[in-house]
C-alpha cells in the first residue's frame, strides 16, 4: 500500500524559513520515473503546484516561488523535504505531498496534508 | 503557464441526477508524445485531493463507473451519471502536458 504522510509545523512567524517532510511508504524513490511534488493549497482556494523531485535527483520549481523554495530526498529514509525561505502570511496553507504516476502523468496517491499558519 | 478555466464554479445538483463540469485549457494539451495529460481530482470536504481519470477519460482504480470523462480540443468534461451523496466536494482539472502542471480553480458540487 502506498501512503504518504507530510509533517512539519502548524504555526511559522512571518519572514522564518518553513520546513516540511514528507515521508512515504510502498514505493522507492530509486525506481526509475518516481518523482513527489509539493502542493499547496490556500484555505478556501484552488491546488497550487510547488516543487517535485525525480528519482535521479532532478529538482523542478514552481517559477514564481524558484528562489524561496528547495526541495530534497532522503532516499535511506523514504523523505522528500521541502524548506520555503521567507515565509508570509499569504503563504498560510495546506502543504501536501503527493506522487506522480510517471506514465499517466497524474497524482496518484495524496498525503493527508499538513496546515500551516504563518503569524506572528 | 497554461490555465485552466473550469464552469461552473457551482453545481446544485439532485440527488440521483446526471452533473456535468467542463475545463477549458488555455492551450492544446497534446504532448510530442501523442498523450494528453488531463487529470480530473476530487476533493471531498475536509479530504485531501483523490484522483478520478487520468489522460482525458481512464477512470483510475476503485472509482465508480458513475464517472466518466471526455475532450473535444482544448474543451474537456467530466460526468457523473447519478449523483450520490459521497460525491459532494470540490472537483479539479489538471494538467500535465505543459511544464508547470497547473490546476482549473475547481467546481464545487453541492445537492440541491
Amino acid at each position: 500500500q502506498v501512503t504518504l504522510r507530510e509533517s512539519g509545523p502548524a504555526l511559522v512567524n512571518p519572514t522564518q524559513t518553513l520546513t516540511l517532510t514528507c515521508t512515504f511508504s510502498g514505493f522507492s524513490l530509486t525506481t526509475s520515473g518516481m518523482s513527489v511534488s509539493w502542493i499547496r493549497q490556500p484555505p478556501g482556494r484552488a491546488l497550487e503546484w510547488l516543487a517535485r523531485i525525480h528519482w535521479d535527483d532532478d529538482k523542478y520549481y514552481n517559477t514564481s516561488l524558484k528562489t524561496r523554495l528547495t526541495i530534497s530526498k532522503d532516499t535511506s529514509k523514504n523523505q522528500v523535504v521541502l524548506s520555503m525561505t521567507n515565509m508570509d502570511p499569504v503563504d498560510t496553507a495546506t502543504y501536501y505531498c503527493a506522487r506522480l504516476e510517471w506514465q499517466q502523468q497524474a497524482f496518484d496517491i495524496w498525503g493527508q496534508g499538513t496546515m500551516v499558519t504563518v503569524s506572528s | 503557464d497554461i490555465v485552466m478555466t473550469q464552469t461552473p464554479l457551482s453545481s446544485p445538483v439532485t440527488l440521483g441526477q446526471p452533473a456535468s463540469i467542463s475545463c477549458r485549457s488555455s492551450q492544446s494539451l497534446l504532448h510530442s508524445d501523442g498523450n494528453v495529460y488531463l487529470s480530473w481530482l476530487q476533493q471531498r470536504p475536509g479530504q485531501p485531493p483523490r484522483l478520478l481519470i487520468y489522460q482525458i477519460s481512464n477512470r483510475f482504480s476503485g472509482v465508480p463507473d458513475r464517472f466518466s470523462a471526455s475532450a473535444a480540443g482544448s474543451y474537456f468534461t467530466l460526468k457523473i451519471s447519478r449523483v450520490e451523496a459521497e460525491d459532494v466536494g470540490v472537483y479539479y482539472c489538471m494538467q500535465a502536458t505543459h511544464f508547470p502542471c497547473t490546476f482549473g480553480q475547481g467546481t464545487k458540487l453541492e445537492i440541491k
